[in-house]
């Protein structure tokens, strides 16, 4: 199956900083997601981008389907931003609809 | 809005009891999941579903079984619960295909004493 990576596993912010999360793929996928999981367990999506760039607020990600990773921008980090980043993806060639979950990105927000 | 629901946020069981785990979405979705997340392991699928009365095994199913009467509604059952399913147990729907974007739910977390 698909593996997915993701790096990296700890992050430190100061309020207001900037941070890109990464996530490799080892194989062509047909869905990406990115989730962040709040502190009571729930995903939330954030994108669904297989391919691409997209922008929602302070958040954005980009997909580089050839070269098989994607990356998460967070600017002007906040408090509530801390949490797990979650990348996931779907194989392509597998004809299944699971998504495979990277470990995630615990990112931690201080004021 | 996409909404997925889950039937308790927590649970506690004994060793030897049916569990049932009900989700409910109300987007008309073909496509529901069940995943468990444990640290250290990540998130694993267990069954998925893309129609009524039809299932698919997914990485753990062993200790599991699954119910689809209706087309908005996934039941997750532990036919004997045991220690080693105390886990965090989150359903997820999507469309058809896949190429479809997964939405959760709140997830239910089960203790097993």
């Amino acid at each position: 199956g698909i593996q997915v990576e993701q790096s990296p596993p700890d992050l430190i912010l100061q309020e207001g900083a900037n941070s890109t999360l990464r996530c490799n793929f080892s194989d062509s996928v047909n869905n990406l997601q990115w989730f962040h999981q709040n502190p009571w367990g729930q995903l939330i999506n954030l994108f669904y981008i297989p391919s691409g760039t997209k922008q929602n607020g302070r958040l954005s990600a980009t997909t580089v389907a050839t070269e098989r990773y994607s990356l998460l921008y967070i600017s002007s980090s906040q408090t509530t931003d801390s949490g797990v980043y979650f990348c996931a993806a779907v194989h392509s060639g597998a004809g299944s609809y699971q998504l495979t979950f990277g470990k995630g990105t615990k990112l931690s927000v201080i004021p | 809005d996409v909404k997925v629901t889950q039937s308790s946020r927590y649970l506690v069981k004994r060793t030897g009891e049916k569990v049932f785990l009900e989700c409910v979405q109300d987007m008309d979705h073909e496509n529901m999941f069940w995943y468990r997340q444990d640290p250290g392991l990540g998130l694993r699928l267990i069954y998925f579903s893309y129609d009524v009365k039809m299932k698919e095994k997914g990485d753990i199913p062993e200790g599991y079984s699954v119910s689809r009467e209706k087309k908005e509604r996934f039941s997750l059952i532990l036919e004997s619960a045991s220690t080693n399913q105390t886990s965090m147990y989150l359903c997820a729907s999507s469309f058809i295909g896949q190429t479809t974007e997964q939405y959760f739910g709140p997830g239910t977390r089960l203790t097993v004493t």
